[in-house]
């Protein structure tokens, strides 16, 4: 399958811990997407990058939060001292030009 | 600031019926997407419209583009149980790459 791919697909962690996401996007796709979405709503747009530079992030994006494509290939989303707020799904997306978006089936982040 | 909004959220119908969701958005632009949502999945990418009077379809399903109205919608015909899932619109601005997106329409097809 060469779809986008996220890991994990799940994260249970404590209030005021670090966590890490990673996202593959589909190989020859340069542009790259990264969204949170809670229960009932619509997904949330909170960066983008083209190739390996951070053009776009929402104000969303808490300093706790950082994103970075090195190579301009996987993507890391990593929030610091998590808070339960936070608890969502973080969805990542990639797409060749700038028509179609295509998800990844996201990591599910839990935070007690 | 570009907002997104669906109606209805809810719609529950049954079986062969048509009906359709409707998608306005508040200023402009030429690109508008619907995505299908299962619960627990990702989305999946339906239509993508880029052009005023955009018509497309795909089984059971076609949408349109009015692009002067701000408004898109989502027509379905004869509805199958198979289609029940949350369906979403999102617009993108003419000035970025990222996507808003409405509050989806859960759709239950009833037997």
């Amino acid at each position: 399958d060469t779809g986008v791919s996220q890991n994990p697909r799940h994260k249970i962690t404590k209030r005021g811990q670090n966590v890490t996401f990673r996202c593959d996007p589909i190989s020859e796709h340069n542009r790259l997407y990264w969204y949170r979405q809670t229960l009932g709503q619509g997904p949330e747009f909170l960066t983008y990058f083209q190739n390996e530079a951070q053009l776009e992030k929402s104000r969303l994006l808490s300093d706790r939060f950082s994103a970075e494509r090195p190579k301009g290939s996987f993507s890391t989303l990593e929030i610091q001292r998590t808070e339960q707020g936070d608890s969502a799904m973080y969805l990542c997306a990639s797409s060749l030009e700038l028509y179609e978006q295509y998800f990844g089936p996201g990591t599910r982040l839990t935070v007690t | 600031e570009l907002k997104v909004e669906q109606n209805p959220l809810f719609l529950s119908m049954q079986e062969g019926k048509n009906y359709t969701i409707y998608c306005n958005y508040s200023t402009t632009s030429d690109r508008l997407y619907w995505y299908r949502q299962d619960p627990g999945k990702s989305l999946e990418s339906l239509f993508v419209l880029l052009s005023n009077g955009a018509v497309k379809q795909e089984g059971r399903l076609m949408a349109s583009l009015d692009t002067k109205a701000r408004l898109s919608t989502l027509h379905i015909t004869a509805a199958v149980h198979d289609l029940s899932a949350t369906y979403f619109c999102a617009v993108g601005m003419d000035s970025s790459y990222k996507l808003i997106f409405g509050s989806g329409t859960r759709l239950l097809v009833r037997p």
